[in-house]
C-alpha cells in the first residue's frame, strides 16, 4: 500500500502566520488523486482540497493544495483562530487509500 | 442540515461483537456512495469499508475482511457495520463517511459524522 508520511508532526505556529505541512508518498500518486481533511476534537473530520489543489465547497481561499509524483503542500496563506486543528492527507491514486498520520497545528 | 450521526459505539470483549450504524439526514442517502473509516487511538485515519447504492459492489480493508460486514438501508436512511471477532486493535473510534460521488466512487469524502469510540478490551 502506498504509505503517507506527513511532517512536521506539530507546527506551533501564531494566528497570522503561514503554515506549510508536507506529506510525502511512498510510491508516486498515480494522477491528481490526492486530498487534504482538517479535524477538530470532536468535531467531524472535514474536507478541504481534493484532486491535489481544488478546495472542497465552503474553503476558504488561504487554503490551497499543491504537489506532484511523491510530495504534497497543504498552504494557510493566514492562520485564523479557527485554524487550529490536525490536518490528514490522503491518496486515493492505488486501493486502498491511505491516509497520513497528521500534523497537528497548534497556537504558539 | 446535512448530517451523519454515528451510534452503536461501547465496550466489548476480544471475540465479541459489535453493531454501528450511522444516520443519514439533510441530503438523498440512496445518492451517494459510504465508507466506513476509524482512527486508533494517537494513529490517523484508516479506510476500512465500501458500499456502493445498491449494496452490490463491497469493500474492505485486510485488517478487517472477513470479521466486518457493510450494509446500508435506503428507505431508512441508514448505514450499518456489523463487527464480529474484534480483537483488541480493532480500538478506535468509527466514523462514517460519504464519498463526493454519487453513483460511482471518487473515494474522497466529503460528509463525515463525529465518530463512535469502540473499545475492545478484556
Amino acid at each position: 500500500e502506498n504509505v503517507l508520511t506527513q511532517s512536521p508532526g506539530t507546527l506551533s505556529l501564531s494566528p497570522g502566520e503561514r503554515a506549510t505541512l508536507s506529506c510525502r508518498a511512498s510510491q508516486s500518486v498515480s494522477s491528481t488523486y490526492f486530498a487534504w481533511y482538517q479535524h477538530k476534537p470532536g468535531q467531524a473530520p472535514r474536507l478541504l482540497i481534493y484532486g491535489i489543489s481544488s478546495r472542497a465547497t465552503g474553503i476558504p481561499d488561504r487554503f490551497s493544495g499543491s504537489g506532484s509524483g511523491t510530495d504534497f503542500t497543504l498552504t494557510i496563506s493566514r492562520l485564523e483562530p479557527e485554524d487550529f486543528a490536525v490536518y490528514y492527507c490522503q491518496q486515493y491514486g492505488s486501493p486502498p487509500l491511505t491516509f497520513g498520520g497528521g500534523t497537528k497545528v497548534e497556537i504558539k | 442540515e446535512v448530517q451523519l450521526v454515528e451510534s452503536g459505539g461501547g465496550f466489548v470483549q476480544p471475540g465479541g461483537s459489535l453493531r454501528l450504524s450511522c444516520a443519514a439526514s439533510g441530503f438523498t442517502f440512496s445518492s451517494y456512495v459510504m465508507n466506513w473509516v476509524r482512527q486508533a487511538p494517537g494513529k490517523g485515519l484508516e479506510w476500512i469499508s465500501y458500499i456502493d447504492l445498491t449494496s452490490s459492489t463491497i469493500y474492505f480493508a485486510d485488517s478487517v475482511k472477513g470479521r466486518f460486514t457493510i450494509s446500508r438501508d435506503n428507505a431508512k436512511n441508514s448505514l450499518y457495520l456489523q463487527m464480529n471477532s474484534l480483537r483488541d486493535e480493532d480500538t478506535a473510534v468509527y466514523y462514517c463517511a460519504r464519498d463526493h460521488g454519487q453513483t460511482s466512487p471518487y473515494w474522497y469524502f466529503d460528509l463525515w459524522g463525529r465518530g463512535t469510540l469502540v473499545t475492545v478490551s478484556s
